[in-house]
């Protein structure tokens, strides 16, 4: 089951900043925060993971609280391809596979 | 950016029947995994693969399935006799190392009859 609570639904003006929060209080020390994607029916897409340190990609901010126990995923100017359904998943040493919850889905108005 | 190939995009089958996904994983990738995505339901996973061997499995991957690395490029799930209840979208997806991050495939949408 999934160990990570996200808000089922979400929605962002165009050019804005996106910021989806994730609550995951029963991370354990060596796992890693990953988030991805779906959009549509597609396959999931990578956007970014973290451990403890704030991260910044060609696509989005991962910003992890000091105590781990949640974590914001930040689309800095949403366009309309960001909708999709994103999911904030715990993947770690010993966990090979990923558990995917409902995530959040998130819908791009113009 | 290298992308993980599934084929076909689409599979109708009548139930009873056997069914091969196929798939090619990154090149240079080494973990193998098989997820599928009921209409409406949650991604769900269903194997690891490793060194030619399952790594984990799901209660899902009955004896129904199996898997195998033919060859040095291909990735396939077969479905032995299929049940209406497989119908799914089928996921491919590989890695680097082992909880590094999965590159997913576009699917393969199985509709059993």
């Amino acid at each position: 089951d999934a160990k990570t609570t996200q808000p089922p639904s979400m929605d962002c003006a165009e050019g804005r900043a996106a910021n989806l929060p994730c609550n995951h209080s029963t991370i354990s020390g060596n796992e890693y925060v990953y988030w991805y994607r779906q959009i549509h029916s597609q396959g999931p897409q990578y956007i970014i993971h973290g451990l403890k340190n704030n991260e910044t990609n060609e696509m989005a901010s991962l910003i992890i609280t000091e105590d781990r126990k949640s974590s914001t995923l930040i689309l800095p100017h949403a366009t309309l391809r960001d909708t999709a359904v994103y999911y904030c998943i715990f993947h770690g040493f010993g966990n090979e596979k990923l558990t995917f919850g409902t995530g959040t889905r998130l819908t791009i108005i113009p | 950016e290298p992308e993980v190939t599934q084929t076909p995009s689409h599979q109708v089958t009548q139930m009873g029947q056997e069914v091969i996904l196929r798939c090619v994983p990154i090149s240079n990738h080494l973990y193998f995994y098989w997820y599928r995505q009921i209409l409406g339901q949650k991604v769900e996973f269903l194997v690891s693969f490793y060194n030619n061997e399952i790594s984990e499995k799901s209660e899902i991957f009955d004896d129904q399935f199996s898997v195998e690395r033919p060859d040095g490029s291909n990735f396939t799930l077969k479905i032995r006799s299929t049940k209406l209840e497989d119908s799914a979208m089928y996921f491919c997806a590989s890695s680097s190392r082992p909880n590094e991050k999965l590159f997913f495939g576009s699917g393969t949408q199985l509709s059993v009859l």
